[in-house]
Parts: structure tokens; C-alpha cells; sequence
């Protein structure tokens, strides 16, 4: 079975700060990674994903991350926040062969202080 | 990008009562997923509902407490059944089209339960 571990529940920064957000996994199979955001009272969206290649992935808004496949991990980061990325940040993963299904770590809630 | 919708956004209900949630796709996809929030805590998967096949249900959930319906390929619905506290949640449903190739889903904007 697999695992997600976020290992921050709750992350305050100031704006203009860099951040990240960690994850860890554990799974016995190869997995695809994912990182969802939630914004307040909003539904899940992706953020950016791997699934195979370069082992830094990029979002449109500025958002990293970095595939490490002997630490297990996927943190998030962001050089610089705005206030505008107060939300959840959720990572998640799923087999590569087999079922679908999507898990998620427990969330990471990001405050953005002026 | 598959847009989601979700009916009702949230609801307040007694313990004992059932309350059905429906989820319609502006587009048709193969595999419907209904997940859970609990109050402060990550998304778990309840089911998987396929079009033309039964859901298949994860470790902890039952069919008698939460049946599923997929009657076509865009529309899909999640009931909880006897309703007590512990159901409060957040209840999404997510959908993914394998055939894509991008491996992403998409989720509803949620049902906000709570009971009393």
C-alpha cells in the first residue's frame, strides 16, 4: 500500500518569502506524483505532476517541484509567495500500473503574512 | 479540462436520515471516484464508480452505507445512508479519462455535510 506524508500541517510565511512544503511517500511500486491546491472555499486543482522525465516539474504560477526517487520525496517550493497562494497544498500519488485511485497526504495549510 | 458540478454545495441533516449527492460532468469519462474530508483531515477514496459496472468500494466503506449510481457517463451519485455525526464531511467526486493519457482528475467543488 501506498503512503503520503506531509510533514508541515501548517506553514506561515511572509509575502515575498521562498517556501516549501514537504512530502514524502512510500510505496513499493513505482509511482506518479502529484501536488492538488486547494484554495479557500474552492474545489481541488491540480498544481503540477511527474510522471516520468526531468525530475523537476514546474507550474504556471511559479510553483516547483523536485523528484527525488532514493529520499522519496516531492517537495513543493516557491521561490518567492504572494498572498494570492494562501491555500492547501496536498500531495498525492498513484501506482503506475493498476488502479487509479489517488492518496493524499494530510495537507499542508499556507498563510501568506504582509 | 472536465468541468465539475456538484448538487447539493452543502447541507444540514439529522442523524438517521439519508442524503444524496450528485455529481455531473460537462463531459462523458470513464471512471468516476467519490472521496472524503473529514473536518481537518486529507481525502480518502470511498469508491470507484465505473459506467456499466458496480462501484468498487475502498477498505472501511460498504455499499449499504454509501451506494453509488452511474447511470451514464456524465452523471453519478453518492448516498449516505443513516446518517450520524461522524459523516460530516466534505464529500468530492473526482473524474479521470484514462484514455487521455495525462493521468490528472478533476474534482467537484465538494458537499459540505454536516449532522446533527
Amino acid at each position: 500500500a501506498q503512503s503520503v506524508t506531509q510533514l508541515d500541517s501548517q506553514v506561515p510565511v511572509f509575502e515575498e518569502a521562498p517556501v516549501e512544503l514537504r512530502c514524502n511517500y512510500s510505496s513499493s511500486v513505482s509511482v506518479y506524483l502529484f501536488w492538488y491546491v486547494q484554495y479557500p472555499n474552492q474545489g481541488l486543482q491540480l498544481l503540477l505532476k511527474y510522471l516520468s522525465g526531468s525530475t523537476l516539474v514546474e507550474s504556471i504560477n511559479g510553483f516547483e517541484a523536485e523528484f527525488n526517487k532514493s529520499q522519496t520525496s516531492f517537495h513543493l517550493r516557491k521561490p518567492s509567495v504572494h498572498i494570492s497562494d494562501t491555500a492547501e497544498y496536498f500531495c498525492a500519488v498513484r501506482i503506475i500500473q493498476g488502479a487509479q485511485k489517488l492518496v493524499f497526504g494530510q495537507g499542508t495549510r499556507l498563510t501568506i503574512n504582509p | 479540462s472536465a468541468v465539475i458540478s456538484q448538487k447539493p454545495s452543502r447541507d444540514i441533516c439529522q442523524r438517521g436520515t439519508s442524503l444524496t449527492i450528485q455529481c455531473q460532468v460537462d463531459s462523458q469519462v470513464t471512471m468516476m471516484f467519490w472521496y472524503r474530508q473529514q473536518p481537518g483531515q486529507s481525502l480518502t477514496l470511498i469508491a470507484t464508480a465505473n459506467q456499466g459496472s458496480e462501484a468498487t468500494y475502498e477498505s472501511g466503506f460498504v455499499i449499504d452505507k454509501f451506494p453509488i449510481s452511474r447511470p451514464n457517463l456524465t452523471f453519478s451519485t453518492l448516498t449516505v445512508s443513516n446518517m450520524s455525526p461522524e459523516d460530516s464531511s466534505i464529500y468530492l467526486c473526482s473524474v479521470e479519462e484514462p484514455t487521455s493519457g495525462s493521468y490528472e482528475q478533476y474534482f467537484g467543488p465538494g458537499t459540505r455535510l454536516t449532522v446533527t
